[in-house]
This record gives C-alpha cells, sequence and structure tokens, in this order.
C-alpha cells in the first residue's frame, strides 16, 4: 500500500515568513512532485523531480523551491510567503515509466497552508 | 502545452441515475488517461485510467472511454449513489510518468 505523508495538515504563517513543507514516501517512487489546489483551478503543478537533487519547474514555480536531498523526501520553500500563497498544497509520486508506460499518481494528504 | 478542459463544472443527479464527464485535452502526444476522486477534506484517489492505445474500459459501476481522434475522454458513472458525492479530476499525462495536466474538476452530488 502507497503511503504519502505531508508534515502538516494545517500551517499558519505570517506574510514574508519561510515556509517549509515535506513530504515522504516510503514506496521508493522515483518521481515526486508538489501542487497546489485552488477551488475552480484544480491541481496545478509547481515543481516535480525525477531523481534525487534532480527538479523541473511546473506550470507555477513561482515564488517557490524545492529540495530533493532523499529519494523519500521532497520539500516545497516557500522563500517569502505571500498571501497569494494561502492554498491547499498536495504533494504525490509515482514510478518512473519504464517501457514508455507511464504511471499513476499518489497523493498525500494534503497542507491547507494560511499566509496572514 | 498540454490544457485539460472538463465539463461540466458541477453536476447533480438523482440515486441510482447515471452521471458523465467529459474531458478534453490539446496536446496529441499525451497517452495516458487517469480519473481521480477527491472526497471532501481527503486526498484525490485513482478511481480508473485508460491508455491511448484502449478505447474503453469498465471496472463495475464506472467506465471511461476514450476517443484518440477527438482528443476527449469520458468518465461513466451508473446507479450512482451517495457516497459517489465528490469532486472528480481527470487528467492527461503528455510525458512517461511524469508530469500531469489536470482538469478544474467537477463536483458532483448524488441526490437521495
Amino acid at each position: 500500500d502507497v503511503k504519502v505523508t505531508q508534515s502538516s495538515r494545517y500551517l499558519v504563517k505570517r506574510t514574508g515568513e519561510k515556509v517549509f513543507l515535506e513530504c515522504v514516501q516510503d514506496m521508493d517512487h522515483e518521481n515526486m512532485f508538489w501542487y497546489r489546489q485552488d477551488p475552480g483551478l484544480g491541481l496545478r503543478l509547481i515543481y516535480f523531480s525525477y531523481d534525487v537533487k534532480m527538479k523541473e519547474k511546473g506550470d507555477i514555480p513561482e515564488g517557490y523551491s524545492v529540495s530533493r536531498e532523499k529519494k523519500e523526501r521532497f520539500s516545497l520553500i516557500l522563500e517569502s510567503a505571500s498571501t497569494n500563497q494561502t492554498s491547499m498544497y498536495l504533494c504525490a509520486s509515482s514510478l518512473l515509466s519504464l517501457a514508455a508506460k507511464t504511471d499513476t499518481q499518489y497523493f498525500g494528504p494534503g497542507t491547507r497552508l494560511t499566509v496572514l | 502545452g498540454e490544457n485539460v478542459e472538463q465539463h461540466p463544472s458541477t453536476l447533480s443527479v438523482q440515486e441510482g441515475d447515471s452521471a458523465v464527464i467529459k474531458c478534453t485535452y490539446s496536446d496529441s502526444a499525451s497517452n495516458y488517461f487517469p480519473w481521480y476522486k477527491q472526497e471532501l477534506g481527503k486526498r484525490p484517489q485513482l478511481i480508473i485510467d485508460i491508455r491511448s492505445n484502449v478505447g474503453e474500459k469498465k471496472d463495475q459501476r464506472i467506465a471511461v472511454t476514450l476517443n484518440k481522434t477527438a482528443k476527449h475522454f469520458s468518465l461513466h458513472i451508473t446507479e450512482t449513489q451517495p457516497e459517489d458525492s465528490a469532486v472528480y479530476f481527470c487528467a492527461a499525462s503528455t510525458n512517461y510518468g511524469q508530469n500531469f495536466v489536470f482538469g478544474p474538476g467537477t463536483r458532483l452530488s448524488v441526490l437521495p
């Protein structure tokens, strides 16, 4: 059973603070992803990583950075939190595709971040 | 890049009726199309998926159809039950196991 966990379910921070959101998966998945989820906009990809120390920008990387020092852990960093970063943040992981087949993503429970 | 549209944004059906949610995608290279269900306060969970070499897939009360020529795919839920009430997301993948592009979601309400 795939398990993806996130460090916090709810987080309240102040504008300008540095925020760390952590995600851990226990299935030895190569790919890990960070999304934000906002009403009416669905899930938007912030960053993803396909290997340790590798990262790729998603659709909305501005204001965010990521870190992947270990295979099982993928961190999302808000260098200076702003109110427009108030959102639900979802982490996901998936196997690296072999033979050009895509594998599904498994999601963590989400972190609801409020920036005041 | 890929763009996924999803309709309708909200859908209400009577218990026992069928529900259909449709998605269109723009990139003909997309080859994998999962559907996720997200209940209130919970994480999205995969309910069914289809690959581009298959036209239809069924799992009990849910089915997905894919029309590659028209670049659209649909989720069909038959004999709906109150526990089917949730937000449903479609997605399309243009790379091999990497980034998905999600539709904006459909809020399905099954009325008793």
